[in-house]
């Protein structure tokens, strides 16, 4: 089955820098990846996704890069906030379900 | 006010009993979701259900089972054989695919926190 691994567990910035987080994934038939936000007792919520037919997405302060040859994907956050605080989750879809990473709590340091 | 209710938020459980966690979506969803939360391991995959009583075991569905009768609602039910049910259980929904697309966005409930005690 799918598998999904996410690093680094945990990722300290000064705000204002930049954040990646990176993920691999093994089922070469994924086509979706999404990654989501869940900030401390919420809900997980996406907050940017990627088609296997593209190499990246931007919107606005994020942006996500897929490389389906080596079959990794990132999470890039620039310029980062205290508000970007949160545990972030890669995603890729196996059958017709989504198999998570195990997340990246990021912490932005006023 | 569209979304997905879990209840309960919290419950405790003694150990050898069953408990049904709660899982209603009015998005008129196809596909609905559990999934279960622990520190440092991401979210795992319990049971899925894409239409009306049909449903497919996830990657940890041992010691729980679903229904799905309504398209409205997916009940999760942890058995007393599942050996370590205390966790934080979420339930999600997709809508309709797109023509080419198996998977789309999940829209998440609030979760279940399950307590063993």
């Amino acid at each position: 089955g799918e598998n999904v691994e996410q690093h680094p567990s945990t990722l300290s910035v000064q705000e204002g820098d930049s954040a990646v987080i990176k993920c691999t994934y093994s089922d070469s038939a994924s086509n979706y990846f999404p990654w989501y936000k869940q900030e401390l007792g919420k809900r997980p919520q996406l907050i940017i996704d990627i088609r296997s037919n593209v190499g990246e997405k931007k919107d606005q302060r994020i942006a996500v890069t897929l490389n389906k040859t080596a079959k990794h994907f990132s999470l890039h956050i620039t310029e980062t906030q205290p508000e970007d605080s949160a545990v972030y989750f890669c995603a890729a879809n196996r059958r017709r379900a989504l198999t998570f990473g195990s997340g990246t709590r990021l912490q932005v340091q006023p | 006010d569209g979304g997905i209710t879990q209840s309960p938020k919290y419950l405790f459980r003694k150990e050898g009993q069953n408990v049904t966690l709660s899982c209603e979506q009015n998005l008129n969803h196809d596909a609905m979701y559990w999934y279960r939360q622990d520190p440092g391991q991401g979210l795992r995959l319990i049971y899925y259900s894409q239409i009306v009583n049909d449903f497919q075991k996830g990657d940890i569905a041992e010691g729980y089972s679903v229904s799905r009768e309504k398209k409205e609602s997916f009940p999760l039910t942890v058995t007393s054989a599942q050996k370590n049910p205390t966790a934080f259980y979420l339930c999600a929904s997709t809508p309709p695919r797109d023509r080419g697309s198996n998977t789309g966005e999940l829209f998440f409930g609030e979760g279940s926190r399950l307590t063993v005690l």
